[in-house]
């Protein structure tokens, strides 16, 4: 069973801050993805990295995918109370679409 | 279009009990998930199916079974009801579709399930 443990579990800030959530495994993806969960609902996907290296981002969230494909980072600037959710880093292995959740990191977004 | 629909969505079950949560969808989608998340914390997969007729354990399947005879629908079984199998539980497909065209795991809004 592939492992991704993502750091922090826990962040609470104030809006306008800056903050990383991280991504890590020992094995390697063909592609990462991130998603965003808030209560009662599934998770929604964010973005899809798919080459070492990669940066993407989407408005104020950048997303990395690391050089080796096994580990990838979330960057948020000036955050906003709307950020506030669960975010969960899933990876592909490549065999049949089975995507390897994270451990997720909640996020606090208090004015 | 629905997407994907799970019922019931929320249930609380004795132990020992069994039950069935339905999970349907409408975008003809191959790949079927189904998922559970304890609090806070990420999603294991417990069976997958690629097709209809085909389904695999998945991370944590014991004390499940699920079938797949159509490709709109995959239920998922649980057989004398445990507190360890309290949890929300996620179905999904994975496929094309969504505004933004890309081929991603979509969700639905999940069963919260208790067992006393």
């Amino acid at each position: 069973t592939q492992l991704l443990e993502q750091s922090p579990q826990f962040l609470s800030i104030q809006e306008g801050e800056n903050l990383t959530v991280y991504c890590n495994s020992s094995s390697v993806f063909s592609s990462l993805q991130w998603y965003r969960q808030e209560p009662g609902e599934g998770p929604v996907l964010l973005v899809t990295v798919v080459t070492g290296g990669e940066v993407k981002k989407l408005k104020r969230l950048t997303f990395q995918f690391g050089d080796a494909r096994k580990d990838s980072s979330l960057h948020i600037t000036a955050a906003q109370t709307g950020d506030t959710g669960l975010y969960l880093c899933a990876g592909d292995t490549g065999g049949g679409n089975k995507l390897t959740f994270g451990t997720g990191t909640q996020l606090k977004v208090e004015l | 279009n629905a997407g994907v629909t799970q019922t019931p969505k929320f249930r609380i079950l004795k132990i020992g009990q069994s039950m069935t949560l339905q999970c349907a969808q409408d975008m003809n989608h191959n790949y079927m998930y189904w998922y559970r998340q304890d609090p806070g914390m990420g999603l294991k997969l417990i069976y997958y199916s690629v097709g209809a007729g085909i389904t695999d354990k998945g991370e944590v399947p014991n004390g499940y079974n699920v079938s797949r005879s159509t490709t709109e629908d995959f239920p998922l079984r649980l057989e004398l009801a445990a507190p360890s199998q309290t949890s929300v539980y996620f179905c999904a497909t994975f496929g094309w579709g969504g505004a933004a065209g890309s081929e991603k795991l979509f969700f639905g809004s999940g069963t919260q399930l208790s067992v006393l």
